[in-house]
């Protein structure tokens, strides 16, 4: 059964970089028939859309974050990766990391990590 | 960015009710509309994709309509593990976008 797992500080300050890993097990990152993402939810809000990557590394992002966000993908372990830089008290959410088929929606998803952005 | 509208936001209803929760987007998004349910501290599950299409092991009381700009999902006879919050995701074009959710309520 497919799983996955974020892993990551919980407690960023302003102005620094958010990092979260996403660890696949059950399944492999390099297959061509999904995309690897990321989506967030602030305290009591709605999800977003934060992008995505295919395992050829071609990612994909949410003009609302692009110039802060990178995802990278690490195929020799599994896993794939967020960067969010020059974080700020808005970006205090629940992190999912999620796998989505070419044709569906995202079908799994990590159990998700809170992380807060204080100082 | 193509925005999705759901409604209502919050529907209250009963065990065994017939519910409909309704979805909008601000252009055509084809068939690539997905469904999610999510209940208090867990991760959405998804139960539609493709606008119509099942997930594997979710319950058939569960199906979705629609194409172009005009979504719903429909819970035939709800169940007491239905009450949670229901969004709609298109998948469309980039950015994704989810609509705000409708949380159901028992009544």
């Amino acid at each position: 059964q497919l799983q996955l797992q974020e892993s990551g500080p919980g407690l960023v300050k302003p102005s620094e970089t958010l990092s979260l890993t996403c660890t696949v097990s059950g399944g492999s990152v390099s297959s061509s028939s999904y995309y690897w993402g990321w989506i967030r939810q602030p305290p009591g809000k709605g999800l977003e859309w934060i992008g995505h990557i295919y395992y050829t590394g071609s990612s994909y992002y949410n003009p609302s974050l692009k110039s802060r966000v990178t995802v990278s993908v690490d195929t020799s372990k599994n896993q794939f990766s967020l960067k969010l830089s020059s974080v700020t008290a808005a970006d205090t959410a629940v992190y999912y990391c999620a796998r989505r088929p070419t044709y569906s929606g995202f079908d799994f998803w990590g159990q998700g990590a809170l992380v807060t952005v204080s100082p | 960015d193509i925005q999705m509208t759901q409604s209502p936001s919050t529907l209250s209803a009963s065990v065994g009710n017939r519910v409909t929760i309704t979805c909008r987007a601000s252009q055509s998004v084809s068939n690539w509309l997905a469904w999610y349910q999510q209940k208090p501290g867990k991760a959405p599950k998804l139960l539609i994709y493709k606008a119509s299409s099942l997930e594997s092991g979710v319950p058939s009381r569960f199906s979705g309509s629609g194409s172009g700009t005009e979504f719903t999902l429909t819970i035939s006879s709800l169940q007491p593990d239905d009450f949670a919050t229901y969004y709609c995701q298109h998948y469309n074009s980039y950015p994704y976008t989810f609509g705000q959710g409708t949380k159901l309520e028992i009544k």
